[in-house]
């Protein structure tokens, strides 16, 4: 597509349940990253994915974190058994291969748990 | 671990004036990133800084890297109101990481907001 998009923009969930985030990537780029970004701060690494391989999840928050990228295309993260704490914006971007490649980020989903 | 310093976190700032953005970071790298966010929108890419001594300049803003230093700047000629709006600095240690460590580290941001 022509930009990263993600879906849903906004979502709202009581404490305990799970919820899927959708990331679609710009489609010739390899690589997907996920970064969790709170009110007033930068964006904060969660995970990435080189096709669909995930190299790295060192910044996953706990193992109620998931993300997944079966094909290497679509990307989704799932948190299970939702928290307050959890309430963020989720931002996933894309680049054309990992390290040295400019990142490309979509709209976020805001994600708030009450 | 690596830590990304900017300075200043909020800056407020007269139409017509100049100003400078400070990006500090703890490691080595020579690959680092400026983004501008606007409220409520996502980070758009302003510049891709990619070895010692990078400058680039697009319009008002110029951003320059020196690794030695571990410094990066943004500066800011002759600000207008549009200018207004938050700026990320991003360093990226892949290439000194034997190619693994792909993550953005990013500051805490600057909130610029330009006065008429």
């Amino acid at each position: 597509g022509a930009g990263v998009s993600q879906s849903p923009r906004y979502k709202v969930t009581k404490r305990g349940q799970d919820v899927t985030l959708r990331c679609d990537p710009i489609s010739s780029h390899a690589t997907l990253y996920w970064y969790q970004q709170a009110l007033g701060q930068g964006p904060e690494f969660l995970t990435y994915f080189n096709y669909e391989a995930q190299p790295d999840k060192s910044g996953l928050p706990s193992d109620r974190f998931s993300a997944e990228r079966p094909e290497g295309s679509i990307s989704t993260l799932t948190i299970q058994r939702t928290e307050q704490r959890d309430s963020a914006m989720y931002r996933c971007a894309s680049s054309l291969a990992p390290g040295g490649s400019e990142q490309y980020f979509g709209p976020g989903t805001r994600l708030t748990v009450t | 671990e690596l830590k990304v310093e900017q300075n200043p976190l909020f800056l407020s700032m007269q139409e017509g004036k100049n100003y400078t953005i400070y990006c500090n970071y703890s490691t080595t790298s020579d690959r680092l990133y400026w983004y501008r966010q606007d409220p409520g929108k996502s980070l758009e890419s302003l510049f891709v800084l990619l070895s010692n001594g990078a400058v680039k300049q697009e319009g008002r803003l110029m951003a320059s890297l020196d690794t030695k230093a571990r410094l990066s700047t943004l500066h800011i000629t002759a600000a207008v109101h549009d200018l207004s709006a938050t700026y990320f600095c991003a360093v990226d240690t892949s290439k000194n990481s034997g190619g693994s460590n792909y993550k953005l580290t990013f500051g805490k941001g600057t909130l610029l907001t330009v006065n008429p």
